[in-house]
């Protein structure tokens, strides 16, 4: 099985400040058709998760560009260039290359204003 | 605009059985991968089970053999059957169209409770 290893697990930050979450997959995530299915994902309390990056550094549909995904093969960064207080919650990291047999998720940073 | 919303769950006994749904809109399952998610009290995420658009179906080890996954495509919706449900099963179920490797969409989710 493949086990992602999010550091820190918690992280204070200052307003306006960065932030940088680290991703590292037991095995390399590059798939055969060449892609690398690594996405990372944004939960706030009491609510579902929301995509913010997906295959490493994409990002989706009306995700601030104060976010930014970096790496590769099995060392993945999630980058906040300066936090906003809206971004307080938990985030994953999240791989899709080893399926289907299974799906797996970091343990979760939760980001939380000093 | 495209949704998910979840319905099913609620408190049930251990050993007892539930069936979970899945309405969508502003889009057609059967064109999509479609999955569960679930996450336990105060923890993370865990992948339970997909269909992919040619019917096969996956599950995750803790819920292989007890869970199944169907869509209805003129409902358009997707269902989690579970059987044999356990104590650990207690979770949010949240339901997600994936695309790209990755989950686009997310319902709100629905509570399991399992008593035991």
């Amino acid at each position: 099985d493949i086990v992602m290893t999010q550091t820190p697990l918690s992280s204070p930050v200052t307003l306006g400040q960065p932030a940088s979450i680290s991703c590292r997959s037991s095995q390399s995530l590059v798939h055969s058709d060449g892609n690398t299915y690594l996405s990372w994902l944004h939960q706030r309390p009491g609510q579902p998760p929301r995509l913010l990056i997906y295959m490493i550094s994409n990002r989706f549909s009306g995700v601030p560009d104060r976010f930014s995904g970096s790496g590769a093969g099995t060392d993945f960064t999630l980058k906040i260039s300066r936090v906003e207080a809206e971004d307080v919650g938990v985030y994953y990291c999240m791989q899709a290359t080893h399926f289907p047999q299974m799906y797996s998720f970091g343990q979760g940073t939760k980001l939380e204003i000093k | 605009e495209v949704q998910l919303v979840e319905s099913g769950g609620g408190l049930i006994q251990s050993g007892g059985s539930l069936r979970l749904s899945c309405e969508a809109s502003g889009f057609t399952v059967s064109t999509h991968y479609m999955s569960w998610v679930r996450q336990a009290p105060g923890k993370g995420l865990e992948w339970v089970s997909v269909i992919y658009t040619d019917g096969s179906t996956y599950f995750a080890d803790s819920v292989k053999g007890r869970f199944t996954i169907s869509r209805d495509n003129s409902k358009n919706t997707v269902y989690l059957q579970m059987n044999s449900l356990r104590a650990e099963d207690t979770a949010v179920y949240f339901c997600a169209r994936e695309g790209s490797g990755t989950f686009f969409t997310w319902g709100q989710g629905t509570l399991v409770t399992v008593s035991s």
